[in-house]
C-alpha cells in the first residue's frame, strides 16, 4: 500500500516568489493536513482539508493556502515568501476512524533565500 | 502559550532498560492524545493513542498512561532498543466532530537515544 507522497523534497526559492508543494494521501484516505516544522516552533498545523473542503485551520497568515482535489490530493501555496518560511512541510492523510493517527509524508524541504 | 509540552529536549537510556517520555498539557478539551516517531529526513511516524475516558493503553513494547487530573501523559518503552532512537512527539486534538485527527497539537519533541 503506497504511503504518502510529497513533491517537490526539496525546494530552494528566494523571498517574493511563490511556491506550491503537492501531496498525495493513502489510497482511500479523505482527510489530508499539512504542517509546518522549524527548530524553533516544532510542528504546527496549518490546515485540514476533508472531501475538498477546508475543516480546520491554524494560525498562519493568508499568505499561506491550500486546496484539495476530488481524487482526494492536495496542494498547499505559500505567496510572496519570507525568510522565515523556510520550513520542513509536512503532509499527513488519515482515515476517519478515531485514534487511527496520521500517516505523514517525508515532507517538502523548503529553503528560502 | 504551548498547549502541548515536552519539558525534556533529550533523554538517553542503556538498551533493556524502560524509556520513560512525559508530556504535559493546559487544554482540558483535549480528548484524545497521539505520540509519534519521528527519525530525521522522514515524516513522523504514528505510535500509539489514547482516548481521554481511558487511563492506559498498550500495543507490544508502547504504553502510553493518562493523568486527566494533573493533565499528564507519558510514554514507556520496554524494554528499549537501539532502534528506537529518534525524536518522540506527544500530540493532542480537541476532536472536533466524530474524530481524533484533526488539526493535532504537537509538543516539541523529545530526542531518545538508546545506547547498545
Amino acid at each position: 500500500k503506497a504511503g504518502v507522497t510529497q513533491t517537490p523534497r526539496y525546494l530552494i526559492k528566494t523571498r517574493g516568489q511563490q511556491v506550491t508543494l503537492s501531496c498525495s494521501p493513502i489510497s482511500g484516505h479523505r482527510s489530508v493536513s499539512w504542517y509546518q516544522q522549524t527548530p524553533g516552533q516544532g510542528l504546527q498545523f496549518l490546515f485540514e482539508y476533508f472531501s475538498e473542503t477546508q475543516r480546520n485551520k491554524g494560525n498562519f497568515p493568508g499568505r499561506f493556502s491550500g486546496r484539495q482535489f476530488s481524487n482526494s490530493r492536495s496542494e498547499m501555496n505559500v505567496s510572496t515568501l519570507e525568510l522565515g518560511d523556510s520550513a520542513l512541510y509536512l503532509c499527513a492523510s488519515s482515515s476517519t476512524r478515531q485514534g487511527s493517527g496520521y500517516t505523514f509524508g517525508s515532507g517538502t524541504r523548503l529553503t528560502v533565500v | 502559550d504551548q498547549q502541548v509540552k515536552q519539558n525534556s529536549p533529550s533523554l538517553s537510556v542503556q538498551e533493556g532498560r524502560i524509556s520513560i517520555l512525559n508530556c504535559d498539557y493546559t487544554n482540558s478539551m483535549f480528548d484524545y492524545f497521539l505520540w509519534y516517531k519521528k527519525y530525521p529526513a522522514e515524516g513522523p511516524t504514528f505510535l500509539i493513542s489514547i482516548s481521554s475516558i481511558k487511563d492506559k493503553n498498550e500495543d507490544g513494547r508502547f504504553t502510553v498512561f493518562l493523568n486527566k487530573s494533573a493533565k499528564h501523559l507519558s510514554l514507556h518503552i520496554v524494554p528499549s532498543q537501539p532502534g528506537d532512537s529518534a525524536v518522540y512527539f506527544c500530540a493532542a486534538s480537541d476532536g472536533g466532530s466524530g474524530g481524533s485527527n484533526y488539526k493535532l497539537t504537537f509538543g516539541k519533541g523529545t530526542l531518545l537515544t538508546v545506547n547498545p
